[in-house]
């Protein structure tokens, strides 16, 4: 099993281009996030989706755009990229964090291992 | 207020060092607690979830204190491998979402 994969790895954007991330996971998860990672900030929840064809807001979603037309994959859209959204970009799967029959171990979130994007 | 707190360290300790870290959350309604180890430009890991009873996994014990809302992550006899950035987990009170904090710098010294 591949995990949870991440593509692209790298990415230089200039201001106001738009590009898309994608996310796969093949562990038949729920549950799939989209974080960003800033110095100093942690990893903050941009979008989440708790199943295919749904989608919802998290902590830092403005400027984003999510989509999940099928279970395995997790796309993250810029529409108009800025500097600001220079940053370290982490996907994450999971079981439902709200089930988990006793245990929180089903809790846990696999991650990808990263885009790097910087924006001009 | 931010949801999860840390004390961001550094933390530099030789091996075989005992060290702890201390990690409080905001919402007294969240129900899940979690270590992660985050190395070097590397995606973050489960170290462990974090049980109402305490629980330990080999020289890492984690304890969960509700009442002072806080959780604490204690390291044994430190490794040189040990040298990463440690990641407090806490749920949200519907249980959908998860806030991390900002996390806590080791270095093992040799």
């Amino acid at each position: 099993n591949a995990g949870v994969t991440q593509t692209p790895k790298f990415r230089v954007l200039k201001t106001g281009q738009s590009m898309t991330l994608l996310c796969a996971q093949d562990m038949n998860h729920e549950y799939m996030y989209w974080y960003r990672q800033d110095p100093g900030m942690g990893l903050r929840l941009i979008h989440y989706s708790v199943g295919e064809g749904t989608t919802a807001k998290g902590e830092v979603p403005d400027g984003y755009n999510v989509s999940r037309l099928k279970k395995q994959n997790f796309l993250l859209g810029l529409e108009s990229a800025a500097p600001s959204q220079t940053s370290v970009y982490f996907c994450a799967s999971s079981y439902n964090p709200t089930s988990g029959g006793g245990t929180s171990i089903s809790n846990e979130q696999f991650f990808g291992p990263g885009t790097r994007l910087t924006v001009l | 207020r931010k949801e999860v707190e840390q004390d961001p360290g550094p933390f530099n300790v030789p091996e075989g060092a005992t060290v702890a870290f201390n990690c409080t959350y905001s919402n007294s309604a969240s129900q899940s607690f979690f270590w992660y180890r985050q190395d070097c430009r590397k995606e973050p890991k489960l170290l462990m979830s974090v049980y109402s009873s305490g629980n330990e996994d080999g020289r890492f014990t984690a304890q969960l204190n509700r009442a002072s809302q806080y959780i604490s992550l204690l390291i044994r006899d430190s490794k040189l491998s040990d040298s990463a950035t440690y990641l407090c987990v806490v749920n949200s009170y519907t249980g959908n979402q998860f806030y991390f904090g900002t996390g806590t710098s080791l270095t093992v010294i040799p």
